[in-house]
């Protein structure tokens, strides 16, 4: 079946260090892969997505490349700001494109 | 705006008492859906609906009902509720089912169910 597994938190970090947030997947077919945020006490966000093997999505300093290979989409930023602090899902859309699979979340903590 | 609005955002009720959550988009979006989130679970689908009359389930589809009479509403149903069914509860629309298509989702709904 579809699943999705991403590390588990709390990742806390200093303002300006490098952000990698693990997301690794099982699915049939070509699935499409995506990260969400999700601010405190607010609904999720798209943040980026990739539709297929090799595609990078980016946005706001973010970035993640599908890897086929290794079944793996990990989410990294350069220099991560106080106001990125929020939590993170990884997330596929299934081989018929109708179902949405997340993983558990991982929260960030950036300190000044 | 585009949005999609929850209502109501927080309820507290007992077992076995019936309740409604609803959904609404104004994005004209054919794609929605109702989700759960708890904690080192992510989100869990429960239900979607691909169109007008069209639903079908996802992952954790018992206890809950939906109905999808016009475009812009989806309601989630609880007809006898218990107390595992508290939770946090997401509504999310998207232009179409695609996988491409980016979710939109509600502020959440919080039910505790006693």
């Amino acid at each position: 079946g579809n699943s999705v597994t991403q590390m588990e938190g709390p990742v806390t970090l200093s303002e300006e260090a490098f952000l990698t947030i693990n997301c690794t997947y099982t699915a049939t077919g070509y699935p499409s892969l995506f990260w969400y945020v999700q601010y405190p006490g607010e609904g999720l966000q798209l943040l980026l997505k990739a539709t297929k093997a090799d595609d990078k999505g980016s946005n706001k300093g973010f970035e993640a490349t599908y890897r086929k290979e290794t079944t793996s989409f990990h989410l990294e930023k350069g220099s991560v700001q106080v106001s990125d602090s929020a939590v993170y899902f990884c997330a596929l859309s299934g081989y018929n494109f109708n179902k949405f699979y997340f993983g558990s979340g991982t929260k960030l903590n950036v300190k000044p | 705006e585009a949005q999609v609005t929850q209502n109501p955002r927080y309820l507290i009720t007992v077992t076995g008492k019936k309740l409604t959550v609803t959904c609404s988009q104004n994005m004209n979006h054919e794609y929605m859906s109702w989700y759960r989130q708890d904690p080192g679970l992510g989100l869990r689908q429960i239900y979607y609906s691909m169109n007008v009359e069209v639903t079908d389930k996802g992952d954790v589809p018992e206890g809950y009902k939906v109905s999808r009479k016009e475009k812009r509403n989806f309601p989630l149903i609880l007809e006898s509720p218990s107390p595992n069914q508290t939770s946090l509860y997401f509504c999310a629309s998207s232009l179409s089912g695609t996988g491409s298509q980016p979710q939109h989702f509600g502020d959440g709904t919080r039910l505790s169910i006693l």
